[in-house]
């Protein structure tokens, strides 16, 4: 079965540029989350997508986006880049999402790498 | 959202030694899991534990759950250099929203 894959694995950007990037859920997963990470802050919330809409957003600038289709495949966008937007960017997918407290595992994909110079 | 406190925030011990790392909460945690992430990779599941006091065990790995469900604490026994990475504690909000602790990066030397 195949794992959740993220595209592109690296990138770099400059200043003011906007940025996409992809994810792919593993097959019958129709929650997709999307996390940064950083050195400083850690592991961050950004937003969770299930059938197509967005459920939950996290403490982030409006610069960053989201979208999910009807394959449950999901892009993020982050508009207008600046330099602290550099992190390593992790898409999660779980067949299933709960309104109440979750134990469920999310599978994470590898990350996508931004570099924002 | 409560916050998630890891503590030590670094360690670097040899093979074979043991050592514990911890992650705590002001606030009473629903269920906690622990997820491990090596270099390159996102992370992966550990454990996920549920009731106050449960203790799991994962091969050389311990987990705890405080009784109070304030606290919780990963043991890892023989430790071998196949277990370096960063350690995870998160809280699994509703809706697959993860608080994610600060992390533990283990360095296990040969």
């Amino acid at each position: 079965k195949a794992g959740v894959t993220q595209t592109p694995r690296y990138l770099i950007k400059t200043r003011g540029q906007q940025v996409t990037l992809s994810c792919s859920p593993i097959s019958g997963h129709r929650s997709v989350s999307w996390y940064q990470q950083t050195p400083g802050q850690g592991l961050q919330f950004l937003f969770e997508y299930f059938s197509e809409t967005q459920r939950n957003k996290g403490n982030f600038p409006g610069r960053f986006s989201g979208r999910q289709f009807s394959n449950s495949r999901s892009e993020m966008n982050v508009s207008t880049l600046e330099l602290g937007d550099s992190a390593l960017y992790l898409c999660a997918s779980s067949p299933l999402r709960f309104m109440r407290q979750n134990t469920g595992e999310l599978f994470f994909g590898e990350g996508s790498r931004l570099t924002v110079l | 959202t409560q916050l998630l406190e890891q503590s030590p925030q670094f360690l670097s011990i040899q093979e074979g030694e043991n050592l514990t790392v911890y992650c705590n909460s002001s606030s009473v945690f629903s269920s906690l899991q622990w997820y491990r992430q090596e270099p390159g990779e996102g992370p992966v599941l550990l454990v996920t534990v549920v009731t106050g006091g449960e203790v799991k065990k994962l091969k050389r790995l311990t987990f705890q759950f405080g009784d109070a469900r304030k606290d919780s604490s990963l043991h890892i026994t023989a430790a071998q250099p196949g277990d370096t990475g960063l350690y995870l504690c998160a809280e699994n909000n509703a809706g697959n929203m993860l608080t994610f602790g600060g992390g533990t990066r283990l360095m296990v030397k040969p």
